[in-house]
């Protein structure tokens, strides 16, 4: 069964550095999604991305986030300059285009990003 | 804006006895609805999801929810657990079948043995 691939399962990075996370979507999906999920807390919404651009975006989703696809593949989260509050589980999902809209999300296992 | 809530926090339930998680939504419109759950370590893996149609819709897992109108509520239902069933459940909301998935806060499920 198809599914959406994030790597690495686990990172640890230091307050103020650049950190990538990434994300394989499902191949024949169109729509991709960030979500993150601050431990205890519940699932937001970050960043939605269609037709190589951004379609919304929430207020979580500052100059310090940007997403990208590089490749007919990944789709890439990246945080400039992180902080200790960006730590937290970011789950990337995928969507298909069914008729006039799209299907329900599929989303991976996640990147539990750990700012030190 | 929608919203979703999830009145429980943590729910405990003895394995094989029947279970409902509640949800309660805010919109003005009929919504799409959405059940998640997250095994510990895991990913989010939908369960089901109403969109339009019978109001009472089944899921994976044995899991069914139904859709109530009169009072904005979506409960996640099943007859009988299994300590498999120990997870953290999230329901959710979209406008839209092109809008973005707002989710509840999250309700943990422990299973008594």
């Amino acid at each position: 069964e198809p599914e959406v691939t994030q790597t690495p399962s686990h990172q640890v990075t230091q307050m103020g550095q650049e950190v990538i996370l990434r994300c394989v979507p499902i191949s024949n999906h169109l729509y991709f999604y960030w979500y993150r999920q601050i431990l205890g807390q519940k699932v937001e919404f970050l960043v939605s991305f269609y037709n190589n651009e951004i379609s919304e975006k929430s207020e979580i989703f500052d100059d310090q986030f940007s997403v990208e696809r590089p490749d007919g593949s990944n789709f890439t989260l990246k945080i400039r300059s992180t902080k200790l509050e960006d730590s937290a589980m970011y789950f990337c999902a995928s969507s298909e285009k069914w008729g006039k809209g799209k299907t329900e999300a599929f989303f991976g296992q996640g990147t539990r990003l750990t700012v030190v | 804006a929608q919203s979703v809530t999830q009145p429980d926090i943590h729910i405990t339930v003895s394995e094989g006895a029947s279970l409902e998680l509640r949800c309660n939504y805010s919109y003005g419109a009929t919504p799409y609805l959405f059940w998640y759950v997250q095994s510990p370590g895991q990913g989010l893996q939908l369960l089901l999801k109403y969109f339009s149609g019978d109001t009472l819709v089944q899921g994976i897992k044995g899991f069914e929810a139904e859709f109530k109108r009169s009072q904005s509520s979506f409960n996640l239902r099943k007859p009988s657990v299994h300590w498999s069933d120990a997870a953290e459940y999230f329901c959710a909301v979209a406008r839209n079948r092109d809008d973005k998935i707002i989710f509840g806060k999250g309700t943990r499920l422990h299973i008594l043995p």
